[in-house]
């Protein structure tokens, strides 16, 4: 099926522990995104990538890395995970720049728990 | 920096009846992209209505649409004949015109369709 997958879905994570998100889609987008969810804030972009072997900084990026190094693939990681980190985290890719957020297509989320 | 608000954290709607979610913003941006999503209780972000803020003419979506007052920098969206389905949490977004098509969201209004 066409679209974003994000893997896994859920975990729970002891605090310290470190862990990677993994993020792919098959739409051939030049833009992948990842966002965190929390109760009362809306979504929050944690760090973004316009095109294969690139990122950059969002909103809340303290904490995490990300990578790009394949163009379908979009890898979060939690180095040191915390209670804070606790949250939905939302994978989003888009063709390119120009579209307006046609296209713009999200994953289905994955929830983590630190505890 | 553009930020979104959402003053209605809970709304609630009688089957069958008009409800009116509302959204402004803040930008010193003249081109830009307005959102409206859907998120049902399986968490998948759904995009309901967009508007370019370019055009005057206030986008339509079956039983959706939006009051687009730019000088007033308010984005309101109406669901006509609401039905049980429409239940979910609904998120207004922004996105500048051009650059790598961030979104930038509002905290999200929980809309409850009572039968």
């Amino acid at each position: 099926n066409a679209g974003v997958t994000q893997t896994p879905k859920f975990r729970v994570l002891k605090t310290g522990q470190s862990m990677t998100l993994l993020c792919a889609q098959d739409m051939n987008h030049e833009y992948m995104y990842w966002y965190r969810q929390d109760p009362g804030m809306g979504l929050r972009l944690i760090h973004y990538s316009v095109g294969e072997g690139t990122t950059a900084k969002g909103e809340v990026p303290d904490g995490y890395n990300v990578s790009r190094l394949k163009k379908q693939n979009f890898l979060l990681g939690l180095e040191s995970a915390a209670p804070s980190q606790t949250s939905v985290y939302f994978c989003a890719s888009s063709f390119t720049a120009g579209t307006g957020g046609l296209g713009y297509t999200f994953g289905s989320g994955t929830r983590l728990t630190v505890v | 920096a553009q930020t979104v608000t959402q003053s209605q954290p809970e709304m609630s709607v009688q089957e069958a009846e008009t409800v009116t979610l509302s959204c402004t913003y803040d930008t010193s941006e003249n081109n830009y992209y307005l959102f409206w999503y859907k998120q049902p209780p399986s968490r998948q972000m759904i995009l309901v209505i967009r508007q370019e803020a370019y055009k005057q003419q206030n986008a339509t979506e079956n039983r959706f649409s939006v009051n687009f007052q730019k000088a007033a920098k308010s984005f309101s969206l109406k669901i006509s004949d609401s039905q049980l389905g429409d239940t979910a949490m609904y998120f207004c977004a922004f996105m500048k015109l051009g650059g790598s098509e961030k979104l930038v969201f509002g905290k999200g209004t929980k809309l409850t369709v009572n039968p």
